[in-house]
């Protein structure tokens, strides 16, 4: 089956740094990544659509110049979060899409919680 | 707009039968999906529906009625590990999952 990674799992910084996590597809290859956001006893929420290749697109309410993306090979796109603040503190959860399959599922990663202090 | 509804949270009993209702209102469809998530987790997959009527995996099954906008999650035989969240999630017209808030599933001996 299909399998996602992410890297870190977790990890706790100040205040004002940036943290960079990595999605990577491990047997698959996928033109369209995702990244979502869920805090405690909530849904998922979609943050933006990754795109190999070319631009992310974001979803509103979500700034682009605070999580940047980066999706520069069919495996592996980034989400760095930059000048974190407390209030950024959640679980992030990347996804890829098997291009082979028919019915576009998704596939997700094992999740980062970011905690900053 | 885009809407997903499914109950807050349920209980059910060791070794009994529970049913998860999810309602959608999307633009387009292609298809419903149901995903677990225990706490601290991401999701996992369990079912996906396209085509009207049930899908049977195991001891769980999946059904889709799309002239009502409606799917259900059939948990058979629960299982203590089956307590987790379950999120139904519609595919609309551009390919995009829009999901519910989750149902969480509490099973007691």
């Amino acid at each position: 089956g299909a399998v996602v990674s992410q890297h870190p799992s977790r990890v706790i910084c100040k205040s004002g740094t940036s943290v960079k996590i990595e999605c990577r597809s491990l047997d698959f290859q996928a033109t369209t990544m995702f990244w979502y956001r869920q805090f405690p006893k909530q849904s998922l929420m979609l943050m933006a659509t990754s795109n190999e290749g070319s631009k992310a697109t974001y979803e509103q309410g979500v700034e682009k110049d605070k999580f940047l993306i980066n999706h520069a090979s069919l495996t592996l796109s980034t989400l760095t979060v930059t000048s974190a603040h407390p209030e950024d503190s959640s679980f992030y959860i990347c996804s890829a899409r098997d291009n082979r399959l028919s019915y576009n599922e998704q596939f997700f990663g094992p999740g980062t919680r970011l905690t900053v202090l | 707009g885009q809407n997903i509804d499914q109950p807050t949270e349920m209980t059910a009993t060791e070794g009994a039968i529970v049913q998860i209702n999810c309602t959608y209102q999307t633009s387009g469809f292609n298809g419903l999906f149901w995903y677990q998530q225990h706490a601290g987790e991401a999701p996992t997959f369990l079912s996906y529906n396209v085509l009207d009527g049930l899908e049977e995996k195991g001891r769980f099954s999946s059904f889709l009625s799309r002239s009502k906008g409606y799917s259900y999650l059939l948990l058979k035989e629960l299982q203590m590990k089956d307590s987790a969240s379950y999120l139904c999630a519609a595919l609309d017209s551009n390919y995009q999952l829009i999901w519910g808030a989750g149902t969480k599933l509490i099973i007691k001996p």
